[in-house]
């Protein structure tokens, strides 16, 4: 199975600053179709995990442009230009090039 | 709208059985994959079984291979998870997410998931 490893595993941040998260696969997840079949999701409390990014970059419909996506291969980052209080929650990668898919276990993001 | 609503969660003793159902609606159920996640008490995800749009293909995870089922209801709009032989291990909050493939794509509706206890 791939091995998603999120850091840091926390991070507090204060509203308006930028914030990132950084996801490693223990193999690439780059496709012979010539994408990348790397996501990221948002868990806010007591809901369940929303879709943020697909295929590295693109934006799931209504995710605001402060969150973007970058990387490629085997390593992956998260960001977010200025953090919002509806920000918080837990943040996962997950891997959808061979199965099971896997995710990372997940960070925590939190406000000052 | 599009919404994915599970059901069927609840307290279940070592060894025994429970089934869980998702009901799907505002979209075209029959054209997705469907799959169960899940996530143990202050833990984190851990996808459990995926099902193609006509059923024709179906993979489980290791640690349920053997004792859960996966399985939809086309007609009814319904994806179901027959779980048996339950451990303590399997206690979590059992979601049911859609895709448009059965790999290769994001699980891009989620519902709000069902509780699954498992204890004695």
């Amino acid at each position: 199975d791939i091995v998603m490893t999120q850091t840091p595993l926390s991070l507090s941040v204060t509203p308006g600053q930028p914030a990132s998260i950084s996801c490693k696969s223990s193999q690439s997840l780059l496709h012979s179709d010539g994408k990348t079949y790397l996501y990221w999701y948002l868990q806010k409390p007591g809901q369940s995990p929303q879709l943020l990014i697909y295929e590295v970059s693109s934006r799931f419909s209504g995710v605001p442009d402060r969150f973007s996506g970058s990387g490629s291969g085997t390593d992956f980052t998260l960001k977010i230009s200025r953090v919002e209080a509806e920000d918080v929650g837990v943040y996962y990668c997950m891997q959808g090039i061979h199965l099971p898919p896997t995710f990372g276990q997940g960070t925590k993001v939190e406000i000052k | 709208e599009v919404q994915l609503v599970e059901s069927g969660g609840g307290l279940v003793k070592p060894g025994g059985s429970l089934r869980l159902s998702c009901a799907a609606s505002g979209f075209t159920f029959s054209s997705y994959s469907m799959n169960w996640v899940r996530q143990a008490p202050g833990k984190g995800l851990e996808w459990v079984s995926s099902i193609s749009s006509s059923s024709s293909y179906i993979y489980y995870a290791d640690s349920v291979k053997g004792r859960f089922t996966i399985s939809r209801d086309n007609a009814k709009n319904s994806l179901y998870l027959q779980m048996n032989s339950l451990r303590a291990e399997d206690t979590a909050v059992y979601y049911c997410a859609r895709a448009v493939t059965m790999a290769l794509s994001a699980f891009d509706i989620w519902g709000q998931g069902t509780m699954v206890t498992v204890s004695s």
